[in-house]
């Protein structure tokens, strides 16, 4: 099992840049989201899913899109890059259920600085 | 909201040291509670967790107790090695949500 998996590892954008951070995961995880994480601050909650088809917004939304047309992929898109989505952005997975929420499996990061 | 409180660090301690990173958290329910771990340039790994009160969370030598009278989940280690330098994350999840909820990270660097 490779896990989960982020691409690229380090990304450069300009101001007004689009692109899109990708996540995929080899354990047949139901649930994914996205984080990202600022100093001091810990990580927050982009976006997430449950499911193939299902996405939902978490705590800073704003600028960023997702789509879930696979259980393993989930992709995040950034339109128009600013200055402050500079950060490193963490994917994560676990299955669905009580039991199995709690123990949720975190890619290696993706760290974007945007110019 | 429901929140997580860390000791800010970085934390600097000598080779078989004893290590206590304090969490306390607020909820509004009974959330379950967990220690992440971040070793340089990886992504975070789950270290413990705890579920319910009481509950004592333990793996390599780390544990932490979830004390529902003091909203606490302190993070324990009676002999730290070099390797365990890291940033350590404590975080809640509350119960029918997948989100974590993180607090800011405390850098541990042991010194040999």
């Amino acid at each position: 099992n490779a896990g989960v998996t982020q691409t690229p590892k380090f990304q450069v954008l300009k101001t007004g840049q689009s692109m899109t951070l990708q996540c995929a995961q080899d354990m047949n995880h139901e649930y994914m989201s996205w984080y990202r994480q600022d100093p001091g601050m810990g990580l927050r909650l982009i976006h997430y899913s449950v499911g193939a088809g299902i996405t939902d917004q978490g705590e800073v939304p704003n600028g960023y899109n997702v789509s879930r047309s696979t259980t393993e992929d989930f992709p995040l898109r950034l339109l128009s890059a600013a200055p402050s989505q500079t950060s490193v952005y963490f994917c994560a997975s676990s299955r669905t259920g009580l039991v199995f929420r709690n123990e949720q499996f975190f890619g290696p990061g993706t760290r974007l600085t945007v110019l | 909201g429901d929140s997580v409180t860390q000791m800010e660090g970085p934390v600097t301690l000598s080779e078989e040291a004893f290590l206590t990173i304090n969490c306390t958290y607020t909820a509004t329910g009974y959330p379950s509670l967990f220690w992440y771990v971040q070793y340089p340039g990886e992504g975070l790994q789950l270290l413990l967790k705890a579920t319910k009160a009481d509950d004592k969370g333990s793996n390599k030598g780390f544990e932490a107790t979830y004390r529902k009278e003091t909203t606490s989940f302190h993070l324990e280690k009676g002999s730290v090695q070099v390797s365990d330098s890291a940033v350590y994350f404590c975080a809640l999840m509350m119960d029918s949500s997948y989100k974590l909820i993180f607090g800011s990270g405390t850098r541990l660097l042991v010194r040999p």
